[in-house]
């Protein structure tokens, strides 16, 4: 499978706890990015890479959030201290091309539940 | 602040009929124009992308825009029971690489 790959696909975790997700994107796109979906949303931009460089994170972006892409290949997204509202679907996306022309591809996100 | 926004719906139409979906956006420089399809507790996949003004065809799904108006939409002809989904609408901006989304319009076909 060519595809973006995510890792776990599902979590549990109790408040307080923290979690790591991890994403695979696809091997020629140089551009990664991640996404936290709700019920009823659109995907909500968290952060996103080119190559190893993260470029851009949303001001909504609690630094409880981090993630990193060691060597411009996959990255990982960790919640430290994870709230009940941390609870969504992180999704990862990976793309390639010119701004405003590229076509993001997502992988199957990961589910997280915080109790 | 640039806004995508799309009718939550749902929109019901029958098996067979032509399902319109709209979606406006706030940006007028935005370039891109982008269709993802949702299934429940799936992730977002690409149906269609546009970029010039006019109709895009391919199968069944047409996507139309309109820059003037600030306006694409989607056309699914012959629906069919599967295509019921959340249908995601995603604009991009030159020199950004980061597409806004709408919250998503719900579409069930009927058989």
């Amino acid at each position: 499978d060519t595809g973006v790959s995510q890792d776990p696909r599902h979590k549990i975790t109790k408040r307080g706890q923290n979690v790591t997700f991890r994403c695979d994107p696809i091997s020629e796109h140089n551009r990664l990015y991640w996404y936290r979906q709700t019920l009823g949303q659109g995907p909500e931009f968290l952060t996103y890479f080119q190559n190893e460089a993260q470029l851009e994170k949303s001001r909504l972006l609690s630094d409880r959030f981090s993630a990193e892409r060691p060597k411009g290949s996959f990255s990982t997204l960790e919640i430290q201290r994870t709230e009940q509202g941390d609870s969504a679907m992180y999704l990862c996306a990976s793309s390639r091309g010119t701004p405003g022309e590229e076509t993001q591809y997502f992988g199957p996100g990961t589910r997280l539940l915080v109790l | 602040q640039k806004e995508v926004e799309q009718n939550s719906g749902p929109l019901s139409v029958p098996e067979g009929a032509i399902a319109s979906l709209n979606c406006t956006y706030s940006d007028r420089v935005s370039q891109s124009f982008f269709w993802y399809r949702q299934y429940s507790g799936k992730s977002p996949e690409l149906i269609m992308s546009i970029y010039s003004n006019g109709d895009k065809e391919d199968g069944r799904f047409t996507a139309q825009l309109n820059k003037a108006s600030q306006y694409v939409s989607l056309l699914i002809r012959d629906s069919q029971p599967s295509d019921s989904a959340t249908y995601l609408c995603a604009v991009g901006s030159g020199g950004s690489y980061i597409p806004t989304f709408g919250r998503g319009t719900s579409l069930i076909v009927h058989p």
